[in-house]
């Protein structure tokens, strides 16, 4: 079984719509959670980045932790064709050396106009 | 500013072939990484290093070697290129543990 189970999709939707994307994790110890978008041929860059449960808002998008169900989400309001991209989830257990962080397999998004 | 810097972008190896990927920084960030991506299977960490001089392998090491003699620099190594090493390599650097990591633009390698 995977530590972090994520739906590669891919997902298609209208523009302006709400996106919800979603993983599940089985390690208690992750602590805390990132979300990077990947455009094609580019490298992750880090969308959002949140510790312990709760939600944290920056802009379009929203980031959800429960960590009782060990679920985590991020929420894109008002969809805009240059969110179409790879959306990886990211999480780590506290280390004090090196950060190994465990990624899903990222899941694919079109946003159509 | 450049961030992480990683070269070439693109390179095609026959079997047995060795190469060095490279990757540079100027985010004076301590720790540095190197993952390898294949389709559906995420991003899976080859080998890291914590500062100067200090590696460590990582979920995915054989095959591959590294060292680190500067903040800077952090070169992967391929020695006898089999066609399974076929992948995108990412390098990533972090500033403390538990912190973001921030990644280059890769290098897509093809092994035939």
């Amino acid at each position: 079984q995977k530590e972090v189970e994520q739906d590669p999709g891919p997902l298609s939707v209208p523009e302006g719509a709400i996106v919800s994307l979603n993983c599940t994790y089985s390690n208690s110890a992750f602590q805390y959670f990132m979300w990077y978008r990947q455009y094609s041929r580019k490298g992750p860059e880090l969308l959002m980045y949140t510790y312990s449960s709760g939600n944290k808002e920056d802009g379009r998008f929203t980031a959800q932790v429960d960590k009782s169900s060990k679920y985590i989400s991020l929420f894109i309001r008002d969809s805009q064709p240059s969110d179409s991209a790879t959306y990886l989830c990211a999480m780590s257990a506290r280390e004090t050396s090196g950060s190994r962080l465990t990624f899903g397999e990222g899941t694919q998004l079109t946003v159509n106009p | 500013n450049a961030g992480v810097t990683q070269t070439p972008k693109f390179r095609i190896l026959k079997i047995g072939q060795s190469m060095t990927l490279q990757c540079t920084q100027d985010m004076n960030h301590n720790y540095m990484y190197w993952y390898r991506q294949d389709p559906g299977m995420g991003l899976k960490l080859i080998y890291y290093s914590v500062g100067a001089g200090i590696t460590d392998k990582g979920e995915v090491p054989n095959g591959y070697n590294v060292s680190r003699s500067t903040t800077e620099d952090f070169p992967l190594r391929l020695e006898l290129a089999a066609p399974s090493q076929t992948s995108v390599y990412f390098c990533a650097t972090g500033g403390y543990g538990n912190q973001p990591q921030h990644f280059g633009d890769g290098t897509r390698l093809s092994i035939l």
